[in-house]
């Protein structure tokens, strides 16, 4: 059973709108979220992360937001841009885990000029 | 420059073949972990190390063996590989587990035939 679910394979955006990818996820003991967006032919990297005890966390033109009654995180980009074109990881780890961090499936983000 | 460098990136053996990718980090980071990337699934913990001679299963150990003897590096090995372990392979790495922020190597495609 998945615990952290990225319900959207890819999504479309035009060039300075806003991205929004969305993730779920089913265990409560979670109390550590982050996102990892990843290119071809390279390893993921560390996009931005959010404790459970936050409900925003902002760094620039990227903002994750936690809404735990929901399960539920989202990661905003404003404003989009042709080199945010990527795959995009949630992840998730609770306290305690071990270091078990939980991927989602992952979702393409494609910005077109 | 801070890194995690695994070895080889891309590999193409037979079935029953031993095998090691290696993985080694330039960062002192005490945790270390290994994870498998198959399309529809995203990524998930094969092993992972607390610290020296530490090590524990994730979520999907079956058909591998890990050794922790140096911090810096941590072998990932396929006593017996099967085509099921095709796979994209990363290695990752951070200063601790509940930090939940994995700095990842490029990766290692591996094909079973």
């Amino acid at each position: 059973d998945q615990q952290v679910k990225q319900n959207s394979p890819s999504l479309s955006v035009q060039e300075g709108r806003i991205s929004i990818l969305n993730c779920d996820y089913t265990n409560s003991m979670f109390d550590y979220f982050l996102w990892y967006k990843k290119y071809p032919a390279e390893g993921p990297t560390f996009l931005i992360s959010i404790s459970s005890i936050k409900d925003k966390n902002e760094d620039g033109r990227f903002t994750v937001f936690l809404n735990k009654s929901a399960k539920h995180l989202s990661l905003h980009i404003v404003p989009s841009q042709p080199g945010d074109s990527a795959v995009y990881f949630c992840a998730a780890s609770a306290w305690g885990s071990q270091g078990n961090l939980i991927f989602g499936k992952g979702t393409k983000l494609s910005v077109k000029p | 420059e801070a890194q995690v460098t695994q070895n080889p990136r891309y590999l193409i053996t037979v079935t029953g073949k031993k095998l090691t990718v290696t993985c080694s980090q330039n960062m002192n980071h005490e945790y270390m972990s290994w994870y498998r990337q198959d399309p529809g699934l995203g990524l998930r913990q094969i092993y992972y190390s607390m610290n020296v001679e530490v090590t524990d299963k994730g979520d999907v150990p079956e058909g591998y063996k890990v050794s922790r003897k140096e911090k810096r590096n941590f072998p990932l090995i396929l006593e017996s590989p099967s085509p099921n372990q095709t796979s994209l392979y990363f290695c990752a790495s951070s200063l601790g587990p509940s930090t939940g922020e994995l700095f990842f190597g490029e990766g290692s495609r591996l094909t079973v035939l």
